[in-house]
């Protein structure tokens, strides 16, 4: 099964909203790493977690990661249409020779 | 800023036909990564490349093979496509520095389709 799925796969919400994304894995891992693809382009880097920290922060995005449970969120705050896109969270289990991608999960900001 | 640059952005081949896509790196980063991505599927990781040697395997087919030039470019050869070839193929470069963890750029991607 995948390493990195994502939570929810589909998520509706108004403008101005804060929007969660979830992500589990099932190894332990370097790092963890956000990316956004509007549809059928490119991904696009968000941020990256290490497996020491617990929190970051970049705009009106927040991460957590939470070893333990093996898991991480991105919060979106105050969230626009252009925010629109598909989220994948990415693992890195092996000091950069792969990245490991979860299902994504597609968000549609309404205006 | 430099990112990583992909040819072509679009390719269509028929069956059985040979497609080469090209990948270079942002300037200065050591590593290439190339992925597939298939419709409404996530990427899946093909191979990588550290300093013009592989690097990684994933899934990728025996009739695909990629190399990392002498000036860190990349090329993903396919041979005998099939229909099942038809994806979004990524590559994605990154520098490795000590002490520090590894983030990986993408290109924009080449729309692979198969006739």
């Amino acid at each position: 099964s995948q390493q990195g799925e994502e939570d929810p796969q589909a998520l509706s919400i108004q403008e101005g909203e804060n929007a969660t994304m979830n992500c589990s894995y099932k190894t332990s891992i370097n790092n963890l790493q956000w990316y956004r693809q509007n549809s059928g382009r490119g991904l696009v880097h968000l941020i990256l977690i290490r497996s020491n920290e617990r929190e970051k922060h970049s705009g009106r995005l927040r991460v957590t990661l939470d070893t333990s449970k093996k898991s991480s969120s991105l919060l979106i705050t105050a969230s626009r249409a252009a925010d629109t896109a598909s989220y994948f969270c990415a693992t890195d289990r092996n000091y950069g020779q792969n990245f490991v991608f979860g299902p994504g999960t597609r968000l549609s900001v309404l205006p | 800023a430099a990112g990583v640059i992909q040819s072509p952005r679009h390719l269509i081949k028929e069956k059985r036909e040979t497609a080469t896509l090209k990948c270079y790196p942002i300037p200065r980063h050591d590593t290439v990564y190339w992925y597939q991505q298939g419709p409404g599927q996530d990427p899946q990781f093909l191979i990588s490349f550290y300093e013009k040697m592989q690097s990684d395997k994933g899934s990728i087919p025996d009739r695909f093979s990629a190399q990392q030039f002498s000036d860190y470019h990349s090329e993903l050869n396919m041979s005998s496509l099939e229909l099942g070839d038809s994806a979004l193929y990524f590559c994605a470069s990154s520098i490795a520095r000590t002490g520090y963890p590894t983030e990986a750029f993408f290109g924009q991607g080449t729309r692979l389709t198969v006739v």
